[in-house]
């Protein structure tokens, strides 16, 4: 069965501190590798990852993937109290839907 | 532009009583619709899918049941409510036949009392 795992689930920081989240999976087949912030309702997309090795950067996020480890880091540098949320990393295993983890659960205090 | 609606964005129903959570897409024609529900550190489960009108996909066997009586129309119902469907319930869209990630409604926090 597809799966897909993150730590830690919780995690509490200080403004300014940086934060890596961990996602790792297991899936028969992988076409690409999502995250998204979900902070009270609805997620919201962060980064698609397709390819090992390639960094993709937005603002003071960062992720990148490893095929062959087959895990994925996502970086937040520099945080904030905004970025108090609920990470999800999410694979498409060429199904009809996403396999999501069980989030992260970031809190930045001030 | 594509939008997502979801509503209610709150509800609290009695134990035994049924459901109906509407979704409904704008800007598009023929997505591939979806529902999920969200319980604390689990993440997202899929419950629904949909490639086009009255077709149903069923992920997970449950008290729930799913309708598409229009292309950018998902709803989700139940005709008995149970204590266990409590939940934060996310609909979902993407195109079909694309592999990007979804564009979520902005979930519906249902409490069965």
């Amino acid at each position: 069965e597809d799966k897909v795992v993150q730590s830690p689930l919780s995690l509490v920081v200080h403004e300014g501190d940086t934060v890596t989240l961990n996602c790792s999976y297991e899936v028969t087949n992988f076409r690409s590798l999502l995250w998204y912030k979900q902070e009270k309702k609805a997620p919201t997309f962060l980064f698609m990852l397709t390819s090992s090795g390639i960094e993709k950067k937005s603002g003071r996020l960062s992720s990148i993937l490893d095929k062959k480890e087959l895990f994925s880091i996502l970086n937040i540098t520099a945080t904030q109290t905004g970025d108090s949320a609920i990470y999800l990393c999410a694979v498409d295993n060429y199904g009809q839907n996403f396999v999501f983890g069980p989030g992260t659960r970031l809190s930045v205090l001030p | 532009s594509q939008t997502i609606h979801q509503w209610p964005a709150t509800l609290v129903q009695p134990v035994g009583s049924p459901l109906s959570l509407e979704c409904t897409v704008e800007g598009t024609s023929n997505p591939n619709l979806y529902w999920y529900r969200q319980a604390a550190g689990r993440g997202l489960q899929l419950l629904f899918y949909s490639v086009g009108i009255g077709q149903i996909s069923s992920e997970v066997p449950q008290n729930l049941s799913a309708s598409r009586p229009q292309d950018r129309q998902f709803i989700l119902s139940s005709k008995k409510l149970l204590l266990s469907d409590s939940g934060f319930y996310l609909c979902a869209w993407n195109e079909y036949g694309a592999n990007y990630g979804y564009t979520f409604g902005s979930g519906t926090r249902l409490t069965v009392v």
